[in-house]
C-alpha cells in the first residue's frame, strides 16, 4: 500500500496561474479532505469528500475547487493564485471520521 | 470560530522533564483525536478519545478526555529526542475536522 500519494512535493507559481495539485489513496477510503497548514494556524479544512461525486466546502474553500470522480483520487485545483495561497497543502483520508491518514504535503510558493 | 484551542503554542524542555499539552473546546466534542508532526513531516494520527473522563496510554504518552468532553491534555512522561515535534488535537463536527493550532516541542539533550 502506498496509502495517500501527493504530487508535486514543491511548486512555484506566479500570480494569476492555475494549477491542479494531486491526490490518489488506495486504501479505499470514502472520506479524503485537503488541508492548508500555515505557521501558527495550525491545519485549516479547505474542502472534503465523503464519496465519489460528492464535495462540499471546510473552513476556507475560496479560490479553491475541488472533484471526486473516483474513490481513489481527489484533485485540489488553484484557480488564480494569489500569494496569500503560499503555504503547506495536505491531503488526507480516512474511513469516515476516525484516523485519517495524510499525505507528504505540497509547499507551493506564489509570487 | 470553530477551532479548538490549545496550549501551550510552544514548549522547550530538557530531556527527561515533562510535557503536557492542553486542548480546549467550548463546546461538548464528541470526541477528540491527537496527530504528531515532525518537523518537515506530515500529521500523523495518536489517538482517538470517545468516552467522559477516559485516559490511554500508549508507553509514555497518556491522554485524557476531561469529564465534560470538552477538553482533553496530552501527557508525555520523561521526554525524548524522539519526542520533538508539533502535537496537534482534532474534533470534527458534521463531516468537517477543526485541527488545534498545535504545540510545538522541542528536546534539549
Amino acid at each position: 500500500n502506498a496509502g495517500v500519494t501527493q504530487t508535486p512535493k514543491f511548486q512555484v507559481l506566479k500570480t494569476g496561474q492555475s494549477m491542479t495539485l494531486q491526490c490518489a489513496q488506495d486504501m479505499n477510503h470514502e472520506y479524503m479532505s485537503w488541508y492548508r497548514q500555515d505557521p501558527g494556524m495550525g491545519l485549516r479544512l479547505i474542502h472534503y469528500s465523503v464519496g465519489a461525486g460528492i464535495t462540499d466546502q471546510g473552513e476556507v474553500p475560496n479560490g479553491y475547487n475541488v472533484s471526486r470522480s473516483t474513490t481513489e483520487d481527489f484533485p485540489l485545483r488553484l484557480l488564480s493564485a494569489a500569494p496569500s495561497q503560499t503555504s503547506v497543502y495536505f491531503c488526507a483520508s480516512g474511513e469516515g471520521l476516525y484516523e485519517q491518514y495524510f499525505g507528504p504535503g505540497t509547499r507551493l510558493t506564489v509570487t | 470560530g470553530q477551532q479548538v484551542m490549545q496550549i501551550p503554542q510552544y514548549q522547550h524542555v530538557q530531556e527527561g522533564e515533562d510535557f503536557t499539552t492542553y486542548c480546549n473546546s467550548s463546546t461538548t466534542l464528541s470526541n477528540i483525536q491527537w496527530y504528531k508532526q515532525r518537523p518537515g513531516g506530515h500529521p500523523v494520527f495518536l489517538i482517538q478519545l470517545v468516552k467522559s473522563g477516559e485516559v490511554k496510554k500508549q508507553k509514555r504518552l497518556t491522554f485524557q478526555f476531561g469529564e465534560a468532553k470538552k477538553n482533553s491534555s496530552l501527557h508525555i512522561t520523561a521526554t525524548q529526542t524522539t519526542d520533538v515535534g508539533t502535537y496537534f488535537c482534532a474534533k470534527n463536527t458534521g463531516n468537517q475536522f477543526y485541527f488545534g493550532t498545535g504545540t510545538s516541542l522541542t528536546v534539549i539533550p
